[in-house]
């Protein structure tokens, strides 16, 4: 079984800044089966990257994916107040089993 | 685009069986290219995948629940439902139900808070 992890657990960050995310997979994992999502308070989560790197409909380019193997990154380039929440990555096995991260809490400064 | 809702009790008294239906709107349930799934978060807690089922019946369960979990398609009622039996105190949470075209989940209910207590 995959276990993701993420760092850090709590980010404390100030509109316009960038943020940095990081998961990181407990075995190399195929690109095409990572993706992250953003959790407000009292929400759904919402789909923000899949395969990685590819933004979901209706996303902002300020969101971008990266990374392969076991290491991957969420990015938002310049704060909006509204980015403030928590973000999963969550993997698709082809056990087949599905896991999630322990969430990074972005919060403002 | 698809739009899911889910329904059942809020409450449930431990060791009986919780069961959950979600409605789809905006598309077919038979639609083939979708797993329809289960999710739930604890109060406060991060999301833990339940299972999925295809409208064919197929289902795939994640191992922590799978002698307690039942998932099911009606077809008719362009939904499919939740079993869970046996609960106990740690089945309290939020259930969410979602939509999983390929290796992510694109589409939520808004979730549903079910309580277990006596």
């Amino acid at each position: 079984e995959i276990v993701l992890t993420q760092s850090p657990g709590t980010l404390s960050l100030s509109p316009g800044d960038r943020a940095t995310l990081s998961c990181w997979a407990s075995q190399s994992v195929s690109s095409s089966y990572l993706a992250w999502y953003q959790q407000k308070p009292g929400l759904a989560p919402r789909l923000l990257i899949y395969g990685a790197s590819r933004r979901a409909t209706g996303i902002p380019d300020r969101f971008s994916g990266s990374g392969s193997g076991t290491d991957f990154t969420l990015t938002i380039s310049r704060l909006e107040p509204e980015d403030f929440g928590v973000y999963y990555c969550q993997h698709y096995g082809t056990s087949p089993e599905v896991t999630f991260g322990p969430g990074t809490k972005v919060d403002i400064k | 685009q698809v739009q899911l809702q889910e329904s059942g009790p809020g409450l449930v008294k431990p060791s009986q069986t919780l069961s959950l239906s979600c409605s789809v709107s905006g598309g077919s349930i038979s639609n083939g290219g979708y797993y329809w799934s289960w999710i739930r978060q604890h109060p406060g807690k991060g999301l833990e995948w339940i299972g999925y089922v295809h409208y064919n019946g197929r289902t795939y369960y994640n191992p922590s629940f799978k002698s307690r979990v039942t998932m099911s398609v009606d077809t008719s009622k362009n939904h499919f439902s939740l079993e869970l039996t046996s609960v106990t105190a740690a089945d309290t949470a939020i259930y969410y139900c979602a939509t999983l075209p390929y290796a992510y989940f694109d589409f939520w209910g808004q979730g549903l808070p079910v309580t277990v207590s006596s």
